[in-house]
């Protein structure tokens, strides 16, 4: 059982280009969501997802775009990167939205944008 | 709106010592807690959470948490560390009146474990 696949693994980006992050889950969770890790702030949210079809804003959603079109996938856009974005990726799903399920993260994606 | 602060960025213990982390949290309802670890390059794991059935939480590869209303922690423990408990760990807080499970996150602490 694979879990969460996100890919790239890494990825060095010029400012102004378009990037999708992917992650795929096979556990067919309902919730799925993005956050972005940065040395000292910790994880913060970025987009979720409920359920397919409808998706949610977190703490730190301007740049970031995203869409659930079915259970098992969730993508993460930057329509035009800025070094600010520079960061660590992780998408995690949960079997449910509700705030006592555990979260399942991904391995994550390193990003750089010069 | 809810957050967790968690008191020093890095921890040293001598293998076999006593770990404590700490975590507070503030929240405006009785919230869920969680503790997560990551090692290094890799993604986040669940240690261990607490939804209100029991105060003492215990978790995987021996820690443990305690629920302390009165003083708005949650601070992890292990008896006796191990090298293999070099990690980083976060603490967060989950909202139990909001239908998503959207997650505040510490900003981590960094266990270090000598011989």
């Amino acid at each position: 059982i694979a879990g969460i696949t996100q890919a790239p693994t890494s990825q060095i980006l010029a400012a102004g280009r378009r990037m999708t992050l992917r992650c795929t889950q096979d556990m067919r969770h309902n919730a799925m969501y993005w956050y972005r890790q940065d040395l000292g702030l910790g994880l913060r949210l970025i987009h979720y997802s409920n359920t397919a079809g409808t998706t949610g804003k977190g703490e730190v959603p301007d740049g970031y775009s995203v869409s659930r079109a079915n259970t098992d996938d969730f993508p993460l856009t930057l329509a035009s990167a800025v070094p600010s974005q520079t960061s660590v990726y992780f998408c995690a799903s949960s079997d449910h939205a509700g705030g006592y399920n555990e979260q399942f993260f991904g391995p994550g994606t390193r990003l750089t944008v010069l | 709106a809810q957050s967790v602060t968690q008191l020093g960025s890095h921890v040293s213990v001598s293998e076999g010592a006593l770990v404590l982390l700490r975590c507070n949290y503030s929240s405006s309802v009785p919230p869920y807690l969680f503790w997560y670890v990551q090692y290094p390059n890799q993604g986040l794991q669940l240690l261990l959470k607490y939804t209100s059935a029991a105060t003492l939480v215990k978790g995987i590869n021996g820690f443990e948490a305690e629920f302390k209303k009165s003083e708005t922690s949650f601070h992890l423990t292990k008896p006796s560390a191990h090298m293999s408990d070099a990690a980083e760990y976060f603490c967060a807080v989950s909202d139990r009146t909001g239908t998503a499970s959207k997650l505040t996150f510490g900003t981590g602490t960094r266990l270090q474990v000598t011989l």
